[in-house]
């Protein structure tokens, strides 16, 4: 099956500070996904990327499926921010299904 | 609120029992699907059903059964458990059978 890989695995910030979360798969694919997993469990469906730049507010996303990566940009972080985001791709063949990188923990604090 | 709905919240059993997970799709959604996050196998595919039929199986035990019934919500059996289940269960849903996932706000599942 697609492998999946995020790094860093954990980050540790301080409010105000930007960072970059990279994603690389192992396969070609028509669906990657970004969620924020927040202290409570929920997931929250930050961006549908599976090529091109997206932003919204303070987040941003990119994906270059020739590449195999994506990147997602948090800038001037929150502590509301916290939490572990995850990348999840969709082999481009019928039948497969979103598969789930291991997350990078992130923890911001003020 | 992504529109998906999951019950119940918490569950609370013992070994040797069966459970049933519920789940409604956002409306117009004929995709489900079920993953399974524990804190040592991160989040797991079970299944996934579109318009009622199976579509993609992950690595869902002989002991859990799944289906989506005509009005495109779905159920998730365990049975019987054991104490390596306790974990949280999600539902997602999508349009098509590859589109965009959206994901309910999971059941938590412990087995004591």
């Amino acid at each position: 099956g697609i492998q999946v890989e995020q790094s860093p695995p954990d980050l540790i910030l301080q409010e105000g500070a930007n960072s970059t979360l990279r994603c690389n798969f192992s396969d070609s694919v028509n669906n990657l996904q970004w969620f924020h997993q927040n202290p409570w469990g929920q997931l929250i469906n930050l961006f549908y990327i599976p090529s091109g730049t997206k932003q919204n507010g303070r987040l941003s996303a990119t994906t270059v499926a020739t590449e195999r990566y994506s990147l997602l940009y948090i800038s001037s972080s929150q502590t509301t921010d916290s939490g572990v985001y995850f990348c999840a791709v969709r082999r481009n063949q019928a039948g497969t299904a979103l598969i789930f990188g291991k997350g990078t923990t992130l923890s911001v604090s003020s | 609120d992504s529109g998906v709905t999951q019950t119940p919240k918490h569950l609370i059993t013992a070994t040797g029992q069966r459970v049933t997970l519920r789940c409604s799709p956002r409306s117009g959604d004929l995709s489900v699907y079920w993953y399974q996050q524990s804190l040592d196998q991160g989040l797991q595919f079970l299944i996934q059903y579109y318009n009622g039929e199976e579509r993609a199986k992950g690595n869902i035990l002989e002991r859990f059964s799944a289906q989506q019934f005509p009005d495109l919500h779905s159920e998730l059996n365990l049975s019987p458990l054991e104490l390596g289940d306790s974990a949280l269960y999600f539902c997602a849903s999508s349009v098509g059978p590859s589109g965009q996932a959206y994901f309910g706000p999971g059941t938590r599942l412990t087995v004591t």
